[in-house]
């Protein structure tokens, strides 16, 4: 089952504007992650943010995450044409061991 | 130089063929994983394993086996039971469950 949903499906940006990405989900969680795929490739962990934390940053990325209304998001800023890629939100559940992904957000950066 | 490899890149499979998909890591890692995308979706879990010789069902384990004799690896074997095997598989590993997974490649498993 996909706990995580990402919004936008698909998101297209010129090069050095910020892009931002939303992940919702719907129990309770123990962290949330996000991952970066560049086309036939596997994961890159890019962030991981505790269910006590609030806000997160790496380098050009920020992540917010808000418990109460479930959901997070991924601000990456000054985009690069690098930064083409999609992007997945994962959750870990507070039960079980495993990580749940969203469908991910394709996003395009522009020259 | 520590990563995950995956093997082969690509795989093809004949009807009523088992084929087996190589996961090995040397990241002292307890935890592995199995992962199916299909195109333009996200990973669904087939197995998962916490420790040597120990192993749970995914989301999506019909048609497919796992082992895990040792540490470092995790192969995958897709069976005949799985009618729909055309996807992309992908390997993770981590130091334990609920944390920063790290990915192989993937292999792509095509059917003749």
């Amino acid at each position: 089952s996909q706990q995580g949903e990402e919004d936008p499906q698909a998101l297209s940006i010129q090069e050095g504007e910020n892009a931002t990405m939303n992940c919702s989900y719907k129990t309770s969680i123990n962290n949330l992650q996000w991952y970066r795929q560049n086309s036939g490739r596997g994961l890159v962990h890019l962030i991981l943010i505790r269910s006590n934390e609030r806000e997160k940053h790496s380098g050009r990325l920020r992540v917010t995450l808000d418990t109460s209304k479930k959901s997070s998001s991924l601000l990456i800023t000054a985009s690069r044409a690098a930064d083409t890629a999609s992007y997945f939100c994962a959750t870990a559940g507070e039960g079980g061991n495993k990580l749940t992904f969203g469908t991910g957000t394709q996003l395009k950066v522009e020259l | 130089d520590g990563g995950i490899t995956q093997s082969p890149k690509y795989l093809f499979r004949k009807e009523g063929q088992n084929v087996t998909l190589s996961c090995e890591q040397n990241l002292n890692h307890d935890a592995m994983y199995w992962y199916r995308q299909d195109p333009g979706q996200g990973l669904r879990l087939i197995y998962y394993s916490q420790i040597v010789n120990d192993f749970q069902k995914g989301d999506i384990a019909e048609g497919y086996s796992v082992s895990r004799e040792k540490k470092e690896s995790f192969p995958l074997t897709v069976t005949s039971a799985q009618k729909n095997p055309t996807a992309f598989y992908l390997c993770a590993s981590s130091i334990m469950a609920k944390e920063t997974q790290y990915f192989g490649p993937g292999t792509r498993l095509l059917v003749l």
